[in-house]
Formats: structure tokens, sequence, C-alpha cells
């Protein structure tokens, strides 16, 4: 059973970045394509980018490119998600999720979730 | 890219009603659609995959369906935890996945 455990919550300033963590165990990371998600305090949901195994690359929403980069530790089984130039329009929760069967972009697992907020 | 337009976005129903929640796509996304369900403070939980395929551990009550652009969630008997919000999302294509915007069901 996959499970994915999230760095905790951060408190940044306008302009800053945030590098959010996501711990995978019971897989191994390459056998799992990452995606990040995230939620603004009261709103839906909102897909930010994650990799596409029939690209074979990560892909990125349009309105995050050049803010945002996910990367991946396989020695440590745990993907990141760094996000810059920071704007208070960024608070929210920032999830990782991802699919433990063929339904690549369905997401049946979950990271808890991490808080990010953007104050002066 | 493709938008998810979900109606309504709150409902009030009772338990023991049936409910249905209706997604549109804004061009063809075949049957790659799925449904989750969010409670305040957790994660989203999928529901159903693929428009009809339910998720394991998902109770019998929950059904999907639809083709090509329009798609209904259907919860046939409405119980007391499965007041939620939830959403449509769909995965034909990563340019970008989008979600609908949520379908609040409260107590009436």
């Amino acid at each position: 059973q996959v499970q994915l455990v999230q760095s905790g919550a951060e408190v940044k300033k306008p302009g800053a970045s945030v590098k959010v963590s996501c711990e995978v165990s019971g897989y191994t990371l390459t056998q799992v394509p990452m995606h990040w998600v995230r939620q603004a305090p009261g709103k839906g949901l909102e897909w930010m980018g994650g990799f596409d195994p029939e690209e074979g690359e990560t892909m990125y929403a349009q309105r995050f490119q050049g803010r945002v980069t996910m990367t991946a530790d396989t020695s440590s089984e745990t993907a990141y998600m760094e996000l810059s130039s920071l704007r208070s329009e960024d608070t929210a929760v920032y999830y990782c999720a991802t699919t433990s069967g063929s339904q690549f972009g369905a997401f049946d697992i979950w990271g808890q979730g991490t808080m990010v907020t953007v104050s002066s | 890219d493709i938008q998810m337009t979900q109606s309504p976005s709150t409902l009030s129903a009772s338990v023991g009603d049936r409910v249905t929640i209706t997604c549109r796509a804004s061009q063809s996304i075949s049957n790659w659609l799925a449904w989750y369900q969010q409670k305040p403070g957790k994660a989203p939980n999928l529901l159903i995959y693929k428009t009809s395929f339910l998720e394991s551990g998902v109770p019998s009550r929950f059904s999907g369906s639809g083709s090509g652009t329009e798609f209904t969630l259907t919860i046939s008997s409405l119980q007391p935890d499965d007041f939620a919000t939830y959403y449509c999302q769909q995965y034909n294509s990563y340019s970008p996945l989008t979600f609908g915007g949520g379908t609040k069901v409260e107590i009436k």
C-alpha cells in the first residue's frame, strides 16, 4: 500500500521560495507518477503539474511555468515541489498525489497536505 | 485548457435522498473522468475513475455515468457520512489536468 507523507507547514514572505517534500513508502518513487495539487482556503482543487508516463516527462500547468519545479530523489524516495516568487495568492494547502494502479491521472493516493502561508 | 463545469455548486438534501451531480467538459474527454469526495481539513478521496468504475472500498450507493462531455455522479440514498464536497476531474489531457469547481452537499 502506497503512503505519501508530506513536510510540515510553512510561512513565507512575498518573493520567497518554498520547497515541499513528499516521502513515498510502500512503493518506489519510480513506480508512482507524482503530481501536485493545491487548494486555496475555501476554494477548489488546482492541478500544478506532475509526471506523464506516456510522455515520459513532468508536465506543468502553464500558469505555473517558470515558477514551479518538481523533482525526485530516488535515494530517499522523496518528491519535491518548489514554488518561487511567492505571492499572497499562493497561500494554499499543497498536496502530492499519485496513482497506484493503471489509471494515470486519477489519484487514489494523496499526501496529508502542507499548508503554505505567504504573508509579509 | 479543458474546462470542467459542475452543477449545482451547492445542494441541500436529506438522509435517504437520491442525489445527482452533473459535470460538463468543454470538449470531449471520452470516459477519462474521476470523481472525488472531500471533507473539511482532509485530502480528497477518489470515489470513481474512468467515469463509472467504483474505487475499492467505496460504497455501492455511489455510481457514475456519462461519456464525451456530460457526466453524472449519483448517490442513490444519501447517508450522514456523505455530506461533503464533490469534485469531478478530467484526465484525458495533461495540458492541464482540470477539476470542476466542486459541489457542496449540505444537510437540508
